[in-house]
């Protein structure tokens, strides 16, 4: 089945300064690419998301970028901002419609 | 902008009691999932439903673990009985038939003593 490894595990920024969070997957098969931020006692919310017939997709301040060939897909934040600190966590997933998740990168901007 | 509820947001159960959860998806969304999310860690798939029909339930502890979604729209998730294990936030999604977008309740927070 689908595996979903994410680095860093903790990333802390300097507000301001751009972040970047990287996942890697391992079914072939996999074809959609969300992220996901969860702030404390929520649920995930999506926030951006990539098929695998586009390599880079961008929305204001967050781009998500994605090699099908090296099975590695990647989250950019720029202009951090101190409400960008949560959870994020990548996911992948198939015409099953399920999605497998990473373990979570906790982003600290700090002051 | 519509939102999927999920009841209670928290529970405090002792061992061995029975615990039921809630979820209510988007209306018109078609597939509902429940998912286990141990702290510090990803959501972890339970069940998913398509209308009424359970797709996959096969990472659901079914000595313990119920879910029904009689009428192909609101779920309930049962552990009966509860184990110290079972302590997780509980997450319930929902997404438009044949469309891998989810979304996700606010979740129930259970602790289990």
């Amino acid at each position: 089945g689908e595996n979903v490894e994410q680095h860093p595990s903790t990333l802390s920024v300097q507000e301001g300064d751009s972040a970047v969070i990287k996942c890697t997957y391992s079914d072939s098969a996999s074809n959609y690419f969300p992220w996901y931020k969860q702030e404390l006692g929520k649920g995930p919310q999506l926030i951006i998301d990539i098929r695998s017939n586009v390599g880079e997709k961008k929305d204001q301040r967050i781009a998500v970028t994605l090699n099908k060939t090296a099975k590695h897909f990647s989250l950019h934040i720029t202009e951090t901002q101190p409400e960008d600190s949560a959870v994020y966590f990548c996911a992948a997933g198939n015409r099953d419609d399920k999605i497998i998740f990473g373990k979570g990168t906790r982003l600290h901007i700090l002051p | 902008e519509a939102e999927v509820a999920q009841s209670p947001r928290y529970k405090i159960t002792e061992k061995s009691q029975a615990v039921a959860f809630w979820c209510d998806p988007i209306s018109g969304h078609a597939t509902l999932y429940w998912y286990r999310q141990i702290l510090g860690q990803g959501p972890e798939l339970l069940v998913q439903f398509q209308d009424e029909s359970v797709v996959d339930d096969s990472q659901l502890p079914k000595d313990r673990f119920s879910a029904e979604r009689l009428k192909g729209v609101d779920s309930t998730l049962k552990i009966q009985p509860a184990e110290l294990g079972d302590s997780a936030m509980y997450l319930c999604a929902s997404s438009p038939v044949s469309h891998n977008e989810q979304f996700f309740g606010p979740g129930t927070r259970l602790t289990v003593l």
